[in-house]
């Protein structure tokens, strides 16, 4: 079974620093490209970033670019989005997700971020 | 304001066929596959429908979608109390390079 597992979320200032993971199991991990979409509660999906199988390519939207780095562990299966210069707009459930069936196959459960002081 | 235009809303009774519209453009709906996703409330979004048509093992095949030049749809028959949802088209936008989402539309079943 196809298992996508977020964390890292939580409470962070204005400016800071926050980095989520997703631990992937029940499929090759290494196979396959994984995104992150975040969803503000009540309102629609939002694409953040992806990440080819391998690590060699990675694209954001234009919102974060400069600001999120996504990456990957193959070896860990774990996917990552390093997120800095945080503002209460990015305030939102993160989710990860994978390329299976060929868009967004299979969602985590997301990690609330909240960005305030 | 979002790449993909759904109607907010949509709704029907018990048994009835609905249709959610999905427009987009040439860079998106008009050269790549369309997905659709339904959110249950509280939960993460769940594929529904892939490459425009195709079906993942256990969705009901209520679900239907198409696609025609720059628009898809999603059809619901035989509607459900359990259908009731979000509901979101996406695609790979070519221009943005990135994926675009649907607003999304609430399904009401009354």
């Amino acid at each position: 079974e196809v298992q996508l597992v977020e964390s890292g979320g939580g409470l962070v200032q204005p400016g800071g620093s926050l980095r989520l993971s997703c631990a992937a199991s029940g499929f090759i991990f290494s196979s396959y490209w994984m995104h992150w979409v975040r969803q503000v509660p009540g309102k629609g999906l939002v694409w953040v970033s992806r990440i080819k199988s391998d690590g060699s390519s990675t694209d954001y939207a234009d919102s974060v670019k400069g600001r999120f780095t996504i990456s990957r562990d193959n070896a860990k299966n774990t996917l990552y989005l390093q997120m800095n210069s945080l503002r209460a707009e990015d305030t939102a459930v993160y989710y990860c997700a994978s390329n299976i069936f060929g868009l967004l196959g299979s969602w985590g459960q997301g990690t609330l971020v909240t960005v305030s002081s | 304001q979002s790449v993909l235009t759904q109607p907010p809303s949509a709704s029907g009774t018990p048994g009835q066929r609905v249709t959610i519209s999905c427009s987009g453009s040439s860079s998106n709906i008009g050269s790549n596959y369309v997905y659709w996703y339904q959110q249950l409330p509280g939960t993460a979004p769940q594929l529904l429908i892939y490459r425009n048509n195709q079906r993942p093992s256990g969705v009901p095949d209520r679900f239907s979608g198409s696609k025609s030049g720059t628009s898809a749809s999603l059809a619901i028959s035989g509607l459900r109390s359990e259908d009731e949802a979000d509901y979101y088209c996406a695609t790979w936008d070519d221009s943005l390079s990135g994926v675009a989402f649907g607003g999304g539309t609430k399904l009401t079943v009354l």
